[in-house]
């Protein structure tokens, strides 16, 4: 079993709709990841949390240390948004972060 | 502000040739640089740790004789893929950790995909 687990795998969804992500994780942690990463590859950083909820946009991330398990959620999604989303933990151990398997959504008209 | 940049974005190598990849905080300085590789359709992994100014620390099944890490500055590490062969073909990804704020946060670079033939 990973130590982070994501889900879904896939997700497809239409323009507008509200998406949810789901991150889980069976260490102690001392942050969490939200990444976005596009296409082309390139990754980039969307929330780094440790305790609440941050929101950023239409973007907004949860975490609950107690149940080990945080979310990532799109409101009025867009085409635009369709990216894979890796949630990535942060053990305290040097900074070394393991990773989600991602998740990977797909936004249409 | 906290851009990371990575160079070259893409690189087609021969086999057996040496390739070296830059990574780059360009506005802040980074005391703690990190190496990943992610293979199509899976996740990052973690390769080797810098810290400026001393070796870096390998992760387990990572050669360090085949990937060389050079930490020289604040602001600057490179990774160099000696005697590259076809399966070392794959995206290199770096973040990079600045030495103030937050001890948690990173930031990443867009990636090299690097293609040996």
């Amino acid at each position: 079993k990973n130590e982070v687990e994501q889900s879904p795998q896939n997700l497809t969804a239409q323009e507008g709709e509200f998406i949810t992500i789901n991150c889980s994780y069976s260490v102690g942690i001392s942050a969490l990841h939200w990444l976005q990463q596009h296409p082309g590859g390139g990754i980039v950083s969307l929330f780094m949390l440790s305790s609440g909820k941050k929101k950023h946009g239409r973007l907004i991330a949860t975490i609950n240390i107690q149940e080990k398990h945080s979310s990532l959620h799109i409101t009025a999604s867009h085409p635009r948004d369709s990216a894979v989303y890796i949630c990535a933990v942060d053990t305290g151990t040097a900074s070394k972060l393991t990773f989600g398997t991602g998740t990977r959504l797909q936004v249409t008209l | 502000g906290a851009v990371v940049s990575q160079h070259p974005s893409r690189v087609i190598c021969k086999s057996g040739t040496s390739v070296k990849i830059e990574c780059r905080s360009l506005d802040f300085q980074a005391t703690t640089m990190f190496w990943y590789r992610q293979f199509p359709k899976q996740s990052l992994m973690l390769m080797a740790t810098s810290n400026e100014g001393s070796k870096a620390t390998y992760e387990q099944g990572v050669e360090k004789d085949k990937f060389l890490i050079n930490h020289a500055s604040l602001t600057l590490s490179t990774l160099t893929v000696t005697s590259a062969h076809p399966e070392d073909s794959s995206f290199y990804i770096c973040s990079a950790a600045p030495g103030t704020g937050n001890p948690f946060e990173q930031y990443f670079g867009p990636g090299t995909r690097l293609t040996v033939t």
